[in-house]
Protein backbone atom coordinates (compact mmCIF):
# COMPACT_ATOMS: atom_id res chain seq x y z
CA UNK A 1 0.00 0.00 0.00
CA UNK A 2 1.57 3.01 -0.91
CA UNK A 3 1.66 5.59 1.42
CA UNK A 4 3.05 8.30 -0.74
CA UNK A 5 1.63 8.74 -4.48
CA UNK A 6 3.01 11.09 -7.39
CA UNK A 7 0.83 10.30 -10.09
CA UNK A 8 2.65 11.59 -12.74
CA UNK A 9 5.46 10.30 -14.18
CA UNK A 10 6.70 12.40 -15.81
CA UNK A 11 5.45 16.30 -16.81
CA UNK A 12 7.19 18.21 -19.82
CA UNK A 13 7.14 22.25 -19.30
CA UNK A 14 8.52 25.23 -21.25
CA UNK A 15 11.28 27.41 -20.06
CA UNK A 16 10.23 29.81 -18.31
CA UNK A 17 6.22 28.78 -17.31
CA UNK A 18 5.43 27.28 -14.22
CA UNK A 19 5.83 23.98 -13.24
CA UNK A 20 3.91 22.47 -10.73
CA UNK A 21 4.31 18.94 -9.42
CA UNK A 22 1.73 17.06 -7.21
CA UNK A 23 2.23 14.82 -4.15
CA UNK A 24 -0.75 12.85 -2.34
CA UNK A 25 -0.69 11.45 1.28
CA UNK A 26 -3.05 8.78 3.62
CA UNK A 27 -0.82 8.37 6.59
CA UNK A 28 -2.28 10.99 8.79
CA UNK A 29 0.89 10.78 11.43
CA UNK A 30 3.42 12.38 8.82
CA UNK A 31 4.20 15.53 9.80
CA UNK A 32 7.02 16.69 7.48
CA UNK A 33 7.13 16.71 3.94
CA UNK A 34 10.15 17.33 1.66
CA UNK A 35 10.46 17.42 -1.81
CA UNK A 36 14.24 15.90 -3.29
CA UNK A 37 15.49 16.48 -6.63
CA UNK A 38 17.40 13.12 -8.33
CA UNK A 39 19.92 13.18 -11.36
CA UNK A 40 20.74 10.44 -12.90
CA UNK A 41 23.64 8.24 -11.23
CA UNK A 42 23.29 10.70 -7.93
CA UNK A 43 21.71 10.40 -4.61
CA UNK A 44 18.76 12.76 -3.91
CA UNK A 45 19.41 16.44 -3.42
CA UNK A 46 17.55 18.15 -0.30
CA UNK A 47 14.98 20.93 -2.41
CA UNK A 48 12.69 22.27 0.18
CA UNK A 49 10.38 21.21 3.06
CA UNK A 50 7.17 22.29 4.90
CA UNK A 51 6.13 21.16 8.14
CA UNK A 52 2.03 20.28 8.77
CA UNK A 53 1.91 23.49 10.84
CA UNK A 54 2.11 25.72 7.70
CA UNK A 55 0.61 25.45 4.58
CA UNK A 56 3.21 27.18 2.70
CA UNK A 57 6.86 27.56 2.37
CA UNK A 58 8.99 29.68 -0.14
CA UNK A 59 12.36 29.25 -1.35
CA UNK A 60 13.85 31.07 -4.42
CA UNK A 61 11.68 29.49 -7.29
CA UNK A 62 10.68 26.91 -5.11
CA UNK A 63 6.78 26.85 -3.33
CA UNK A 64 5.75 23.90 -1.65
CA UNK A 65 2.28 23.79 -0.68
CA UNK A 66 0.34 22.11 2.23
CA UNK A 67 -3.64 21.04 2.29
CA UNK A 68 -3.57 18.90 5.39
CA UNK A 69 -7.65 18.23 4.59
CA UNK A 70 -7.03 17.01 1.27
CA UNK A 71 -3.67 15.45 2.20
CA UNK A 72 -1.86 16.85 -0.69
CA UNK A 73 1.31 18.93 -1.70
CA UNK A 74 2.62 20.52 -4.37
CA UNK A 75 5.80 22.00 -5.57
CA UNK A 76 5.99 25.08 -7.84
CA UNK A 77 8.80 25.73 -9.97
CA UNK A 78 8.61 29.32 -11.34
CA UNK A 79 10.43 30.52 -13.69
CA UNK A 80 11.45 26.62 -14.96
CA UNK A 81 15.22 26.50 -16.14
CA UNK A 82 16.10 23.40 -17.98
CA UNK A 83 18.83 22.62 -15.55
CA UNK A 84 15.63 21.96 -13.41
CA UNK A 85 14.80 18.51 -15.12
CA UNK A 86 15.54 16.10 -13.43
CA UNK A 87 13.28 13.23 -11.45
CA UNK A 88 11.68 14.88 -8.37
CA UNK A 89 10.50 12.95 -5.35
CA UNK A 90 8.08 13.83 -2.92
CA UNK A 91 8.66 12.34 1.01
CA UNK A 92 6.66 12.09 3.73
CA UNK A 93 8.40 11.61 7.84
CA UNK A 94 6.44 10.92 11.01
CA UNK A 95 8.96 11.08 13.94
CA UNK A 96 8.94 8.29 16.20
CA UNK A 97 10.94 9.48 19.15
CA UNK A 98 14.24 8.59 20.33
CA UNK A 99 16.24 10.14 17.23
CA UNK A 100 14.01 7.84 15.11
CA UNK A 101 12.72 9.07 11.71
CA UNK A 102 12.22 7.66 8.40
CA UNK A 103 11.42 8.80 5.25
CA UNK A 104 8.86 7.28 3.04
CA UNK A 105 9.16 8.00 -0.90
CA UNK A 106 6.81 8.56 -3.53
CA UNK A 107 7.49 7.12 -6.96
CA UNK A 108 8.99 10.04 -8.37
CA UNK A 109 7.84 12.55 -11.47
CA UNK A 110 10.28 13.29 -14.57
CA UNK A 111 10.22 16.83 -14.81
CA UNK A 112 11.40 17.99 -18.67
CA UNK A 113 12.08 21.52 -19.29
CA UNK A 114 11.88 22.19 -22.97
CA UNK A 115 14.25 25.08 -24.20
CA UNK B 1 33.24 20.01 4.45
CA UNK B 2 32.91 16.44 2.74
CA UNK B 3 29.22 14.83 2.24
CA UNK B 4 27.98 12.02 2.50
CA UNK B 5 30.19 9.14 1.36
CA UNK B 6 29.71 5.65 -0.18
CA UNK B 7 31.91 2.60 -1.10
CA UNK B 8 31.82 1.01 -3.72
CA UNK B 9 30.13 3.13 -6.21
CA UNK B 10 29.53 0.04 -8.39
CA UNK B 11 29.51 -3.62 -7.43
CA UNK B 12 28.24 -6.74 -9.41
CA UNK B 13 27.87 -9.90 -7.44
CA UNK B 14 26.46 -13.11 -8.47
CA UNK B 15 23.40 -14.66 -7.12
CA UNK B 16 24.12 -16.35 -3.50
CA UNK B 17 26.74 -14.34 -2.91
CA UNK B 18 27.14 -11.75 0.26
CA UNK B 19 27.98 -7.85 -0.58
CA UNK B 20 29.17 -5.17 2.04
CA UNK B 21 28.32 -1.65 0.95
CA UNK B 22 30.07 0.99 3.25
CA UNK B 23 28.82 4.71 4.29
CA UNK B 24 30.86 7.74 6.36
CA UNK B 25 28.26 10.23 6.87
CA UNK B 26 28.95 13.70 7.26
CA UNK B 27 31.28 14.74 10.15
CA UNK B 28 29.11 15.74 13.13
CA UNK B 29 26.06 13.37 12.58
CA UNK B 30 25.18 10.67 14.37
CA UNK B 31 22.23 8.90 12.63
CA UNK B 32 22.66 7.05 9.33
CA UNK B 33 19.91 5.53 6.83
CA UNK B 34 19.98 2.95 4.36
CA UNK B 35 17.81 3.16 1.38
CA UNK B 36 17.02 0.91 -1.46
CA UNK B 37 16.16 2.23 -4.78
CA UNK B 38 15.14 0.06 -7.80
CA UNK B 39 14.90 1.20 -11.39
CA UNK B 40 11.47 3.41 -11.54
CA UNK B 41 10.55 3.49 -7.87
CA UNK B 42 11.26 5.66 -4.95
CA UNK B 43 13.53 5.26 -1.80
CA UNK B 44 12.68 2.72 0.41
CA UNK B 45 13.78 2.68 3.69
CA UNK B 46 15.77 -0.61 5.31
CA UNK B 47 17.69 0.91 8.40
CA UNK B 48 18.43 3.73 10.54
CA UNK B 49 20.93 3.51 12.82
CA UNK B 50 21.54 6.40 15.62
CA UNK B 51 24.10 6.14 18.34
CA UNK B 52 24.76 3.17 17.20
CA UNK B 53 21.74 2.01 17.65
CA UNK B 54 19.48 0.49 15.76
CA UNK B 55 16.26 3.18 15.28
CA UNK B 56 14.46 1.52 12.44
CA UNK B 57 13.33 -1.21 10.23
CA UNK B 58 11.73 -1.43 7.35
CA UNK B 59 10.13 -4.25 5.71
CA UNK B 60 13.40 -6.73 3.93
CA UNK B 61 13.95 -9.81 4.83
CA UNK B 62 16.71 -10.66 7.72
CA UNK B 63 19.47 -11.25 4.72
CA UNK B 64 19.69 -8.07 5.18
CA UNK B 65 21.47 -6.21 8.16
CA UNK B 66 23.86 -3.38 9.11
CA UNK B 67 25.84 -1.71 11.42
CA UNK B 68 26.93 1.77 12.73
CA UNK B 69 30.51 2.13 14.24
CA UNK B 70 32.07 4.29 17.13
CA UNK B 71 32.97 6.83 14.27
CA UNK B 72 29.39 6.85 13.46
CA UNK B 73 30.32 5.08 9.89
CA UNK B 74 28.37 1.65 8.92
CA UNK B 75 27.61 -1.34 7.00
CA UNK B 76 25.21 -2.12 5.13
CA UNK B 77 24.81 -6.34 4.22
CA UNK B 78 23.20 -8.48 2.22
CA UNK B 79 23.27 -12.15 2.42
CA UNK B 80 22.54 -14.86 -0.25
CA UNK B 81 21.78 -12.32 -3.20
CA UNK B 82 18.75 -12.56 -5.46
CA UNK B 83 18.47 -10.84 -8.26
CA UNK B 84 15.58 -8.87 -6.95
CA UNK B 85 18.11 -7.07 -4.99
CA UNK B 86 19.67 -5.36 -7.97
CA UNK B 87 19.00 -1.92 -7.15
CA UNK B 88 20.96 1.67 -5.69
CA UNK B 89 21.76 1.82 -2.33
CA UNK B 90 21.70 5.13 -0.59
CA UNK B 91 23.13 6.20 2.49
CA UNK B 92 21.60 9.29 4.30
CA UNK B 93 23.36 11.15 7.21
CA UNK B 94 21.17 13.66 9.50
CA UNK B 95 21.26 15.86 12.28
CA UNK B 96 19.09 18.22 14.15
CA UNK B 97 16.67 17.42 11.07
CA UNK B 98 16.96 16.70 7.31
CA UNK B 99 19.18 14.23 5.53
CA UNK B 100 21.44 13.96 3.05
CA UNK B 101 22.16 11.59 1.09
CA UNK B 102 25.60 10.31 -0.75
CA UNK B 103 25.73 9.19 -4.58
CA UNK B 104 24.88 5.57 -3.61
CA UNK B 105 26.16 2.46 -4.33
CA UNK B 106 24.99 0.42 -7.80
CA UNK B 107 24.60 -3.18 -6.99
CA UNK B 108 23.73 -5.93 -9.89
CA UNK B 109 23.23 -9.19 -8.99
CA UNK B 110 23.63 -11.61 -12.14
Amino acid sequence: DQQVKQNSPSLSVQEGRISILNCDYTNSMFDYFLWYKKYPAEGPTFLISISSIKDKNEDGRFTVFLNKSAKHLSLHIVPSQPGDSAVYFCAASAYSGAGSYQLTFGKGTKLSVIP
Amino acid sequence: DAGVTQSPTHLIKTRGQHVTLRCSPISGHKSVSWYQQVLGQGPQFIFQYYEKEERGRGNFPDRFSARQFPNYSSELNVNALLLGDSALYLCASSGLWGYTFGSGTRLTVV
